[in-house]
């Protein structure tokens, strides 16, 4: 089935820093991915949809210079955290989507998720 | 999309079976209905999708009325490790090429605990 690669599993940056995540489709191409952010003990919240070769479309709430995409090929997308504060620690999930020949089921994979502690 | 209401939290035992019913009084037609599990610290792991009637495959079975407002997802036999939350969707996701590109909106999900 189709696999999304995300990176890094785990992160811990200073105060002030930008962290860089990384989302790649493996076995598809994805012209489209999914950003989400969980806290603890809540369900996901979606972030922004990437668009490969274009600007990204972010929900409503979230502020899309601090949380800089870019979804530079069909099988990459990255979301930056810039000048991280406490606040935004969180996991943060990718998601894309797959042809269904190559899927068992039309939709979307979502990556293992990246662990974000800023101290 | 489609609002979906799912109980917050079940609890079960080893060995019983395990339906959780969801709620998507709004479904639209192109819609179609997927449940995933989430474990602490993955990401969603997809269990089963449908349109109408019934889905089974080697993990769960998906039981869609013919008016599509709720679905069951049923668990046979749930082991410690079916311990976890799950997620039920509903969302025209297939898209004009195949690939889907309309965006997933997640609810509150329930949580399962089974019990030795």
């Amino acid at each position: 089935g189709a696999v999304v690669s995300q990176h890094p599993s785990r992160v811990i940056c200073k105060s002030g820093t930008s962290v860089k995540i990384e989302c790649r489709s493996l076995d598809f191409q994805a012209t489209t991915m999914f950003w989400y952010r969980q806290f603890p003990k809540q369900s996901l919240m979606l972030m922004a949809t990437s668009n490969e070769g274009s600007k990204a479309t972010y929900e409503q709430g979230v502020e899309k210079d601090k949380f800089l995409i870019n979804h530079a090929s069909l099988t990459l997308s990255t979301l930056t955290v810039t000048s991280a504060h406490p606040e935004d620690s969180s996991f943060y999930i990718c998601s894309a989507s797959d042809l269904p020949e190559d899927s068992d089921n039309y939709g979307y994979t979502f990556g293992s998720g990246t662990r974000l502690t800023v101290v | 999309l489609a609002k979906t209401t799912q109980p917050i939290s079940m609890d079960s035992y080893e060995g019983q079976e395990v339906n959780i019913t969801c709620s998507h009084n709004n479904i639209a037609t192109n819609d179609y209905i997927t449940w995933y599990q989430q474990f602490p610290s993955q990401g969603p792991r997809f269990i089963i999708q449908g349109y109408k009637t019934k889905v089974t495959n080697e993990v769960a079975s998906l039981f869609i009325p013919a008016d599509r407002k709720s679905s069951t997802l049923s668990l046979p036999r749930v082991s410690l490790s079916d311990t976890a939350v799950y997620y039920c969707l509903v969302g025209d996701i297939r898209g004009d090429y195949g690939g889907a590109t309309n965006k997933l909106i997640f609810g509150t999900g329930t949580l399962l605990a089974v019990q030795p």
